[in-house]
């Protein structure tokens, strides 16, 4: 099974500078099947990305997504007040996996 | 307007019973395959199961095999996840979620599920 390691675990930044937050996986996966989601304290995730690098619909476009293999990135290029949340990787080899989430919080 | 809305979580002891259900709208349920995420209090997302549109093709995650059941009825469109010989460690929101192609694009509010004595 394949395993998805998010780090850092929490990133510290001020609202306006750029987020960078990695996923990377055990073994090489398709980067069709590559998602990001957006959680906030006490609602449901939100989809972000998939398939790597495709914004879902109504996603701003400062949110984007890159990499292939076992390395990808989700960019956030300036943060905004409401950016600030947990983000989680997803991938289907023969079942779902998520990561375990990067903590975006306000310096 | 696309919704998905479950409902059926509570408080069950260890070993009991429990059944979540998902009342999907606004889109055209049988064409979309279906999954259950959960979320332990203070924890990530962990995915626990899902079955296609036909309802024909079903997946778990070990920790729930022989004990958990996902179904849809495509006439009512709705999802239901039956839980039985239920853990302390399977306290969770449920999240019902519709799939894209290998991801999830929409999800409910989620229902709670508390096991303990």
């Amino acid at each position: 099974e394949i395993v998805l390691t998010q780090s850092p675990g929490t990133l510290s930044l001020s609202p306006g500078e750029r987020a960078t937050l990695s996923c990377r996986a055990s073994q090489s996966v398709s980067s069709n099947y590559l998602a990001w989601y957006q959680q906030k304290p006490g609602q449901a995730p939100r989809l972000l990305i998939y398939a790597a690098s495709s914004r879902a619909t109504g996603i701003p476009d400062r949110f984007s997504g890159s990499g292939s293999g076992t390395d990808f990135t989700l960019t956030i290029s300036r943060l905004e007040p409401e950016d600030f949340a947990v983000y989680y990787c997803q991938q289907f080899g023969s079942a779902f996996v998520f990561g375990g989430g990067t903590k975006v919080e306000i310096k | 307007e696309v919704q998905l809305v479950e409902s059926g979580g509570g408080l069950v002891q260890p070993g009991g019973s429990l059944r979540v259900s998902c009342e999907a709208s606004g889109f055209t349920f049988n064409k979309h395959a279906m999954s259950w995420v959960r979320q332990a209090p203070g924890r990530g997302l962990e995915w626990v199961a899902n079955i296609n549109g036909d309802g024909n093709w079903i997946l778990y995650v070990d920790s729930v095999k022989g004990r958990f059941t996902i179904s849809r009825d495509n006439g009512k469109n709705s999802l239901s996840l039956q839980m039985n010989s239920l853990r302390a460690e399977d306290t969770a929101v449920y999240y019902c979620a519709r799939e894209g192609w290998y991801h999830m694009d929409v999800w409910g509010k989620g229902a709670t599920v508390t096991v303990s004595s």
